[in-house]
């Protein structure tokens, strides 16, 4: 069976400081996807990141893949007031049948 | 462009009673999802559509049922709700998985429907 794990859950960080979302798969997967949601609404597409080593850079958020170790990171970099939502992370296992992470609620404080 | 459009928005039912959610894309879309997000479990495919004339079962498809009615319209009907059924139900879209520029392409999500079943 297929799972998502990421950690952490809940993330609480003052604004201007680093902080890394993990998110770990547990079989091989074609792609993933990190999503962000925020409250009430519909999830918004972050970043697509397709093989091995892929990084890809959006302002202050960064993902990158290691198909390898079958883990997928999201750092935030200077966090901002802006930031606070959840955030997914979606394997496609070559399937249609995605699974996606449980989320981390970022709450970024002034 | 209006995306993936989702009615109704919010709803209210007793328990036994019966409702279609609508869900329909402009975009030229091959396949079609609907998941339900429930706190703390991220969110779980109830049913799938491949592309039209086809439905497949999801993670948790038990109470509900699908219909493709064509390749814009993929709506999700509940047939005698359940207090366990009250979730945040949305459809989401993407291109040909045939395809290597859609395949590569991230699912489009609606903005959801939030239904409660007393």
């Amino acid at each position: 069976e297929l799972k998502v794990e990421q950690n952490p859950l809940f993330l609480s960080m003052q604004e201007g400081k680093n902080y890394t979302i993990y998110c770990n798969y547990s079989t091989t997967s074609d792609r993933l996807y990190w999503y962000r949601q925020d409250p009430g609404k519909s999830l918004e597409s972050l970043f697509v990141l397709l093989s091995n080593g892929a990084v890809k850079q959006e302002g202050r958020l960064m993902a990158s893949l290691d198909t390898k170790a079958r883990l997928s990171t999201l750092h935030i970099t200077a966090a901002v007031h802006d930031l606070s939502a959840t955030y997914f992370c979606a394997v496609d296992p070559g399937t249609y049948k995605y699974i996606f992470g449980t989320g981390t609620r970022l709450k970024v404080l002034a | 462009n209006a995306g993936v459009t989702q009615t109704p928005k919010f709803q209210v039912l007793k328990t036994g009673q019966s409702m279609t959610l609508q869900c329909a894309q402009d975009m030229n879309h091959n396949s079609m999802y609907w998941y339900r997000q429930d706190p703390g479990m991220g969110l779980r495919l109830i049913y799938y559509s491949a592309s039209e004339g086809t439905t497949d079962k999801g993670e948790v498809p038990n109470g509900y049922n699908v219909s493709r009615l064509n390749k814009r319209e993929f709506s999700l009907r509940l047939e005698s709700a359940a207090p366990s059924q009250t979730s945040v139900y949305f459809c989401a879209s993407k291109g040909n998985f045939q395809d290597s520029r859609d395949s590569n392409q991230p699912q489009h999500f609606g903005d959801g429907t939030r239904l409660s079943i007393l």
